[in-house]
């Protein structure tokens, strides 16, 4: 079946700008992740969504990020007044209920010029 | 808090060869899960295997196997008859068995196979 998607593959957006990146997790997975990959400071978790829990947010960097997932399905990253820091690929996972390995999407790169 | 390390920044293996990627982790848990996930150019995360940290025997996929051992938290990825194909980056990662078994990661090792 069809894998974690992910869109844009790429985006440049200028400082100050908001963006939003779009996961859609495999169908009939639970569970949502979304990792940041970045030169300094390697993998690092963002936020994990499952069914109707509250999201734990534990590893959003700032206020100016947030995520929503509707219909326990496809998720929205937001951020906002993007930073030069912000450069990174962001990765979506997904995970099966019941079970703990997470699938993951090609990641979008962001470039913030 | 956990942690995973990597002290091979890159290494180095002729095609057909074995090479063994190491990997330690910090932590207080008693249960937990350790993953290698492969990423090649295409940026897509693979995973390559898994371990229960309950479960005393190895964990093999194939070519893959791990040398597990809990009371050194050491997980080191072996892969056996290496080839092009498995030329990428690296990742060992952990999961604590809680209710989100979200993933820690270690700084990875990029892995190049010599023709």
């Amino acid at each position: 079946g069809a894998g974690v998607s992910q869109s844009p593959s790429n985006k440049v957006t200028e400082k100050g700008k908001d963006v939003e990146l779009r996961c859609d997790p495999i169908s009939g997975h639970t569970a949502l992740y979304w990792y940041r990959q970045s030169l300094g400071q390697g993998l690092e978790f963002l936020i994990y969504f499952q069914g109707n829990s509250a999201p734990d947010k534990s590893g959003l960097p700032s206020d100016r990020f947030s995520a929503e997932r509707t219909g326990g399905s496809v998720s929205t990253l937001t951020i906002q007044r993007t930073q030069q820091e912000d450069s990174a690929v962001y990765l979506c996972a997904s995970t099966s209920p019941q079970a703990y390995e997470q699938y993951f999407g090609p990641g979008t790169r962001l470039t913030v010029t | 808090a956990q942690t995973v390390t990597q002290s091979q920044p890159e290494m180095s293996v002729q095609e057909a060869e074995t090479v063994t990627l190491s990997c330690t982790y910090d932590t207080s848990e008693n249960n937990y899960y350790l993953f290698w996930y492969k990423q090649p150019p295409s940026r897509q995360m693979i995973l390559v295997i898994r371990q229960e940290a309950y479960k005393q025997q190895n964990a093999t996929e194939n070519r893959f196997s791990v040398n597990f051992q809990k009371a050194a938290k050491s997980f080191s990825l072996k892969i056996s008859d290496s080839q092009l194909g498995d030329t990428a980056m690296y990742f060992c990662a952990f999961a604590e068995m809680d209710s989100s078994y979200k993933l820690i990661f270690g700084s990875g090792t990029r892995l190049l196979v010599r023709p």
